[in-house]
């Protein structure tokens, strides 16, 4: 099956410092790929969807200056959130949908997750 | 209301049990539905997909009322493989050729020997 990886798996850092987390679909070419945070006994929360050559379209709440999404390749995404506060530790999650016809048109497969602990 | 509605769970159950989750879902022009599975401190990975004539794929059963606007997961002969977190996951287009997945909060089973 499709294969999504992300880096760093965890992160650990000071309040105030910028964290990037990076997302990659392995065997596929994916156009859109979406982060989610899930907060400890949440559900998985869509922060942004993130489109191959354009702007990232973000979700109701989330801050598009401090949440910058840049998807420069169909391969890669990468979410850095800057000036990262403890209220920001949490469950990163990319996912990226395969439209190679292989997979389900609206299968998402997801990256093994990135846990960012602020200090 | 909140969109995708799960039961809060936690479900003990011993091992060889039948257990049922069950999921509500708030927006009549949903897409598609499926469950996927998390274990702790990992990824969602897909369960099943689930489809109005209903599905099953070996223990587990699942089911959609569109009508009533509600999914159910039956997992049949619990194994302590099966302890994790269920997600009813779904879908609704939004826009521009692109799907958007609701997560429920997830039900967590518990399989005890």
């Amino acid at each position: 099956g499709a294969v999504v990886s992300q880096h760093p798996s965890w992160v650990i850092c000071k309040s105030g410092t910028s964290v990037k987390i990076e997302c990659r679909s392995l065997d596929f070419q994916a156009t859109t790929m979406f982060w989610y945070r899930q907060f400890p006994k949440q559900s998985l929360m869509l922060m942004a969807t993130s489109n191959e050559g354009s702007k990232a379209t973000y979700e109701q709440g989330v801050e598009k200056d401090k949440f910058l999404i840049n998807h420069a390749s169909l391969t890669l995404s990468t979410l850095t959130v800057t000036s990262a506060h403890p209220e920001d530790s949490s469950f990163y999650i990319c996912s990226a949908r395969d439209l190679s016809g292989v997979a389900h048109g609206e299968t998402q497969y997801f990256g093994p997750g990135t846990r960012l602990l602020v200090l | 209301r909140k969109e995708v509605e799960q039961d809060p769970g936690p479900f003990n159950v011993p091992e060889g049990a039948t257990v049922a989750f069950n999921c509500t879902y708030s927006n009549s022009a949903s897409q598609s539905f499926f469950w996927y599975r998390q274990d702790c401190r990992k990824e969602p990975k897909l369960l099943m997909s689930v489809y109005s004539s209903g599905n099953e794929d070996g223990r587990f059963t699942a089911q959609l009322n569109r009508a009533s606007q509600y999914i159910s997961l039956l997992i049949r002969d619990s194994k302590l493989s099966d302890s994790a977190t269920y997600l009813c996951v779904v879908t609704s287009y939004s826009g521009a050729g692109s799907y958007q997945l609701t997560f429920g909060k997830g039900t967590k089973l518990s399989v005890i020997p």
